[in-house]
């Protein structure tokens, strides 16, 4: 079964709001990464958290990480049309930290 | 980070027949993988292609019916075998260079089967 739920599994929101989408997981982990897919496209790398890290910013980006909760959200602040996309959370667990296991992903969809 | 071409990007297949999807990096990465994203859906992972030698498989995923190449450090092909509609779904490469966390994935190459 997949490692990663994520919550909402789809989010409408007005251009200008913040969208947070949360991550959970089951086992321990190395890292936990978020990626962005457009519709049609392969995914692109947003930002990654260490297991020993609690909050990590990159521009409008906030990811927090509970490892005691095995969860993480992410944090859209000042949302724009261009943000609509799925998101998706991603762990690389201790063992076999070489490869990624997706959650289910958000449908985030902003509305102008 | 590196760039990733798949093609073909979409292809419509006949029940019963292969199809090989491939992937080029433009340059040396350690690891490359292939997932499968059916519609809607997230990724799960088929296989870790490996460099000169056979590519070590998930859990439900068999070599027959993927059979995958990774000739050198910069390219990969996933077969998909005998297809049937279920096989229907979006495939992704993706890779990692060497020290790296962090996957490139190509655009995806989407298949349906009739």
């Amino acid at each position: 079964s997949q490692q990663g739920e994520e919550d909402p599994q789809a989010l409408s929101i007005q251009e200008g709001e913040n969208a947070t989408m949360n991550c959970s997981y089951k086992t321990s982990i190395n890292n936990l990464q978020w990626y962005r897919q457009n519709s049609g496209r392969g995914l692109v790398h947003l930002i990654l958290i260490r297991s020993n890290e609690r909050e990590k910013h990159s521009g409008r980006l906030r990811v927090t990480l509970d490892t005691s909760k095995k969860s993480s959200s992410l944090l859209i602040t000042a949302s724009r049309a261009a943000d609509t996309a799925s998101y998706f959370c991603a762990t690389a667990l201790i063992q076999g930290a070489q490869k990624l296991v997706f959650g289910q992903g958000t449908r985030l969809t902003i509305n102008p | 980070s590196a760039v990733i071409s798949q093609k073909p990007s979409r292809d419509i297949c006949q029940r019963g027949t292969s199809l090989t999807i491939q992937c080029q990096v433009d340059s040396q990465v350690t690891m490359m993988f292939w997932y499968r994203q059916q519609p809607g859906q997230s990724l799960t992972l088929i296989a870790t292609a490996n460099q000169g030698s056979e590519a070590t498989y998930e859990s439900g995923f068999v070599i027959d019916k993927f059979p995958i190449s990774r000739p050198n450090l910069t390219f990969s092909t996933l077969t998909v075998s005998n297809m049937s509609p279920e096989d229907s779904s979006i495939y992704l490469c993706s890779a990692r260079r060497s020290g790296a966390n962090v996957l490139t994935f190509g655009a995806g190459s989407r298949l349906t089967v009739l």
